[in-house]
């Protein structure tokens, strides 16, 4: 069975205070790595897929990464408007399902 | 840019009625899916839907539920008799062939009284 874990749980950074969130997936044959943006009582807002090790994707403040094992989405420089929470998710096997993490909730304080 | 459409926002309902959540899927996408969230937990599985047949669906997706595409634009899910632990935010996603594009809806919240 599929298992995505996302740390921190909850994080809070000044504005411009770049960091990282976390996450690690147990799949048989990943078939996708899925980054997504919620907003309290909205939808997932997609950010990102990766497919491969090593893949990259960058967007405004965002940067995802990809290794066998993780997920790294790197935020620089973070604005107010970029709190939110950041949802991790895999796709394996023969369907197209998506496992997701429990989320990194994201505060940015001026 | 496209998007998933979901009616209505917010759905009260007495335990044991019927509901059915709508969505209207992406117009080029061939896959459709539903998702629940219970307040403060994980996104979850439901079920897949792919030329007009359930393709995969979750240990969660029992005979209460059912999904239909009843023209070419509409997908629903109905739960025949709600239960409070049916009470969640729904939602519903759609994608390409090849998963590409996967998007989700906004939601609708259903409470169960």
């Amino acid at each position: 069975e599929d298992q995505v874990t996302q740390s921190p749980e909850a994080l809070r950074l000044q504005e411009g205070e770049s960091s990282s969130l976390n996450c690690s997936y147990t799949v048989s044959g990943l078939r996708g790595l899925f980054w997504y943006r919620q907003d309290p009582g909205k939808g997932p807002e997609f950010l990102f897929t990766l497919y491969s090790a090593g893949e990259e994707k960058e967007k405004e403040r965002l940067k995802a990464t990809l290794t066998k094992k993780e997920s790294f989405l790197h935020i620089t420089a973070p604005k107010p408007e970029d709190s939110a929470t950041y949802l991790c998710a895999v796709r394996s096997g023969g369907g197209n399902k998506l496992t997701f993490g429990t989320g990194t909730q994201l505060k940015v304080e001026l | 840019e496209p998007e998933v459409t979901q009616t209505p926002s917010h759905q009260v309902t007495q335990m044991g009625q019927e509901v059915i959540l709508r969505c209207v899927p992406i117009s080029n996408h061939l896959y459709f899916y539903w998702y629940r969230q219970i307040l403060g937990q994980k996104v979850e599985f439901l079920v897949s839907f792919y030329n007009n047949e359930i393709s995969e669906k979750s240990e969660i997706f029992d005979d209460q539920f059912s999904v239909e595409r009843p023209d070419g634009s509409n997908f629903t899910l109905k739960i025949r008799s709600t239960k409070l632990e049916d009470s969640a935010m729904y939602f519903c996603a759609s994608s390409d062939r090849g998963g590409y594009g996967y998007t989700f809806g906004s939601g609708t919240r259903l409470t169960v009284v």
